[in-house]
């Protein structure tokens, strides 16, 4: 299996629902990562998890949050989201962590398919 | 502060020719770049990549040349096929994360 999933697709949701975003590999990567994009622009870093843990938080604001389960899960609770918030929201995952050292190649990166969430 | 440059949104290329896609970056820390390619509503693939000790990778169609020097890379692709029609994105790793370009969209036409 060497993909990541993402479920669900596509998400719509008011301003004071709760959700969540799902994300799966079952590669054996060590790290995964939240990301997201909005149209014509880079995917920007919301989250790492490091061998299960929390290591970097972008300064993204409460109402995501993010857990992670286990080694292959990796969950975005959603809660009183703002329209600005609607995007497509990546999942990555690598076999280590990205870090400014060590084997190079396994840092590399390989992205889900996106959740698409609209916020009204 | 934008550590990492692609100054063309788009590029047209006709198939069979080669396509150039360019980027530059700022930031001499980073030590390792790599491309991903992205079709609408899909999750970006990773292509190729390039370690900061080298100035050349090449993997079938596609070569990542580096000049450190300049701090830029580009990405070739030969021959260009419709199928590479879609975003590219140059990233570098810098500390514990990846730095992502703003993305060109290849066209090829037939």
């Amino acid at each position: 299996d060497t993909e990541v999933t993402q479920t669900p697709k596509h998400l719509v949701m008011g301003m004071t629902n709760k959700k969540s975003l799902k994300c799966e590999q079952h590669m054996g990567h060590r790290a995964m990562y939240w990301y997201k994009q909005k149209a014509k622009k880079p995917p920007e870093l919301m989250f790492v998890y490091s061998y299960e843990k929390l290591s970097i938080n972008e300064s993204v604001p409460s109402r995501f949050s993010p857990e992670c389960p286990n080694s292959s899960l990796l969950n975005l609770h959603l809660h009183a989201l703002q329209p600005e918030d609607s995007a497509l929201y990546l999942c990555a995952s690598s076999h280590q962590p990205t870090a400014a050292s060590g084997r190079a190649s396994r840092n590399e990166q390989f992205f889900g398919p996106g959740t698409r969430l609209t916020v009204l | 502060d934008q550590q990492v440059k692609q100054n063309s949104p788009s590029l047209s290329v006709q198939e069979g020719r080669i396509s150039i896609l360019n980027c530059d970056y700022t930031n001499s820390m980073f030590d390792y770049f790599l491309w991903y390619k992205k079709y609408p509503a899909e999750g970006p693939t990773f292509l190729i990549s390039i370690s900061s000790i080298k100035d050349k990778n090449e993997d079938g169609r596609f070569t990542v040349f580096l000049n450190k020097s300049a701090k830029h890379l580009s990405l070739h692709i030969v021959p260009s096929q419709p199928g590479d029609s879609a975003v590219y994105f140059c990233a570098a790793r810098g500390a514990q994360k990846l730095v992502f370009g703003q993305g060109t969209r290849l066209t090829i036409n037939p």
